[in-house]
């Protein structure tokens, strides 16, 4: 069993859709992180979270410690949020990475 | 200021061969993390340095060997290539050993014919 699970692992949504990829993780934390990848391998941290939520313009990650489960939300989505998102369970000594989740955003 | 910086971008080695790929860090960053993703996959850690010595190191053989240069840039070696080594391979900079936060290059795509 993986130590970090996203679902789903494919998503299409049309434009303007609320979007919400999940994150369970079988570790314990120091800090849980949302990444996006783009096509041709650049990565880009989203959100670095211990507790709680986070919002970035239409991002909005939550956390639940109790749970060991994480959720990445996506307002008003838009073609360009087109991307592999990965979830990565940091336990203070190595990451834990998700195999992502794929989103396509159709106009 | 520079993020993360990985070379060469792409490159296509044969079985048995040896190759090296290249990392600098952010400026400030002193730790740096090598991770390997195959196509489909989540990056997997390789191993992270510090102070030029490995700290850690995830389930990967002693092919994969590396190195950290006082100017905190590091190095990935790959011994007797495998087809199986072909990969994504991420570079990512921490400002300080045990820091949460990573900044990742853009990664070197290798192929092993």
């Amino acid at each position: 069993k993986n130590e970090v699970e996203q679902s789903p692992q494919n998503l299409t949504a049309q434009e303007g859709e609320f979007i919400t990829i999940n994150c369970s993780y079988s570790v314990g934390i120091s800090a849980l992180h949302w990444l996006q990848q783009h096509p041709g391998g650049g990565i880009v941290s989203l959100f670095m979270l211990s507790s709680g939520k986070k919002k970035h313009g239409r991002l909005i990650a939550t956390i639940n410690i109790q749970e060991k489960h994480s959720s990445l939300h996506i307002t008003a989505s838009h073609p360009r949020d087109s991307a592999v998102y990965i979830c990565a369970a940091d336990t203070g000594n190595q990451f834990y990475f998700g195999t992502g989740t794929s989103l396509t955003v159709i106009p | 200021d520079a993020g993360v910086t990985q070379s060469p971008t792409h490159l296509i080695k044969t079985r048995g061969q040896q190759v090296t790929l290249r990392c600098s860090p952010k400026s400030g960053h002193d730790t740096v993390s090598w991770y390997q993703q195959a196509l489909g996959q989540g990056p997997q850690f390789i191993f992270q340095y510090y102070e030029e010595e490995e700290r850690q190191r995830g389930n990967f053989p002693d092919r994969f060997s590396g190195h950290q240069f006082p100017n905190y840039s590091s190095e990935l070696n790959v011994n007797a290539l495998l087809l199986g080594d072909s990969a994504l391979y991420l570079c990512a900079s921490s400002p300080g050993w045990g820091s949460s936060e990573q900044y990742f290059g853009p990664g070197t795509r290798l192929t092993v014919t």
